[in-house]
């Protein structure tokens, strides 16, 4: 198995809405990553996971929480967001210590109304 | 000045022509570089990985790393309309925290 999966593919939530986002890998990859990526933009660096545990957070806002319940799961609990945090969210993963070369998910496309 | 420069584009070129997509760069740390191809409403997929300077190929594929001159490059030879999509460059010094990714060439490939 050599994908990133996340579910679900597209979601549309209201800002006073609870949702969580999910990541799964089984390559045996222990460094794992959520992306923002905004229309005809690059992808940002939201938040890293090193071996289960948070490593990187982009001063993201607090209404993003991660979570890391395993090896293979990646989680990305949203409230209270906001109509601009619209976008594709990007799961990726990576042999831990390897330095880019990342495998990304097909991305979840958010709508916040 | 950004870190990573891109050139947005639109490029259209037709079928079988070489394409040349570049990136420059600031941070002289920088140290591994990599191109992502991008398909309309998908993740980013790693095309090319090369560690500090020199060429690299895959296929169709190469990449091409100058350090002194902070620049990067990948062609793309026998262009094909499957390969329209975006490509990213990105890269990275020692470690994850300054991976930093252009802002992606959007690439059409006219039958």
């Amino acid at each position: 198995d050599t994908e990133v999966t996340q579910t679900p593919k597209h979601l549309v939530m209201g800002m006073t809405n609870k949702k969580s986002l999910k990541c799964e890998q089984h390559m045996g990859h222990r460094a794992m990553y959520w992306y923002k990526q905004k229309a005809k933009k690059p992808p940002e660096l939201m938040f890293v996971y090193s071996y289960e545990k948070l490593s990187i957070n982009e001063s993201v806002p607090s209404r993003f929480s991660p979570e890391c319940p395993n090896s293979s799961l990646l989680n990305l609990h949203l409230h209270a967001l906001q109509p601009e945090d619209s976008a594709l969210y990007l799961c990726a993963s990576s042999q831990s210590g390897q330095v880019g070369g990342y495998t990304f998910g097909s991305g979840t496309r958010l709508t916040v109304v | 000045q950004k870190e990573v420069e891109q050139d947005p584009g639109p490029l259209s070129v037709p079928e079988g022509a070489i394409v040349s997509l570049n990136c420059t760069y600031s941070n002289s740390a920088f140290q591994y570089f990599m191109w992502y191809r991008q398909y309309s409403r998908k993740g980013p997929e790693l095309l090319m990985y090369t560690y500090s300077s020199g060429n690299k190929e895959d296929g169709r594929f190469t990449a091409q790393v100058d350090k002194s001159s902070k620049y990067i490059s990948l062609f793309i030879r026998d262009s094909q309309p499957s390969d329209s999509a975006t490509y990213l460059c990105a890269m990275s010094s020692y470690n994850n925290n300054d991976m930093r990714f252009g802002a992606g060439t959007r690439l059409t490939v006219k039958p």
